[in-house]
């Protein structure tokens, strides 16, 4: 059984600050690690894809992989009221079009 | 973001019934998806096409069909709607990178 840890949170980060969402994940063999934001009431939203280790950054979104430790992380710069959401993981895993997803960390930023 | 579809929102249904959820994406990917999502258990797969007329179960499928005649289109049928699949549906397709683009959900309610 392939499996996906999150901490559920909720992680509370005040504006402006740094949010670090963490997860770990079983299967060595993964191969695509992605991060999902899912506001309230509303369907999950891509926002990062990784693929190989070490960092990738878009704007104020940083994603960490590291395979040996099979552990992915996302790093949210400048935190706003708005990515206040639920952030879900997403392992891809070898040989498999299918994703195995985590129960997400609810992110609350403080004004 | 891929341009997908979810008819209809929301259903409200008695126990026996049948349901039909339906999904169209315009973005000509080959692999869909159908997952539920339940408070305390996160995201779950419950059938995936990789093609027309290819489809296979997840990890959720009992009571569950799907059929997929053209692309563009992939239905979740609920054979005799029990009120345990009471849930929110989302479909998803992903892309050649293996990503996965939602539709905006089903919120189906079994009473």
């Amino acid at each position: 059984q392939k499996e996906v840890e999150q901490n559920s949170g909720p992680l509370s980060v005040p504006e402006g600050a740094i949010a670090s969402l963490n997860c770990t994940y079983s299967d060595r063999g993964s191969q695509s690690f992605f991060w999902y934001r899912q506001y309230s009431g509303k369907s999950p939203e891509l926002i990062m894809s990784i693929y190989s280790n070490g960092d990738k950054e878009d704007g104020r979104f940083t994603a960490q992989l590291n395979k040996a430790s099979q552990y992915v992380s996302l790093l949210i710069r400048d935190s706003q009221p708005s990515d206040s959401a639920t952030y879900l993981c997403a392992v891809r895993g070898a040989g498999s079009y299918q994703l195995t997803f985590g129960k997400g960390t609810k992110l609350s930023v403080i004004p | 973001d891929a341009g997908i579809t979810q008819s209809p929102r929301h259903k409200v249904t008695e126990t026996g019934t049948p349901v039909t959820l339906r999904c169209h994406q315009t973005e000509n990917h080959r692999y869909m998806y159908w997952y539920r999502q339940d408070p305390g258990h996160g995201l779950r797969l419950i059938h995936y096409s990789y093609g027309v007329k290819d489809t296979d179960k997840g990890e959720v499928s009992d009571g569950y069909s799907v059929s997929r005649s053209k692309t563009e289109d992939f239905l979740l049928t609920l054979e005799s709607a029990t009120s345990s699949q009471t849930s929110v549906y989302f479909c998803a397709s992903s892309n050649l990178n293996n990503e996965q683009f939602f539709g905006p959900g089903t919120r189906l309610t079994v009473l």
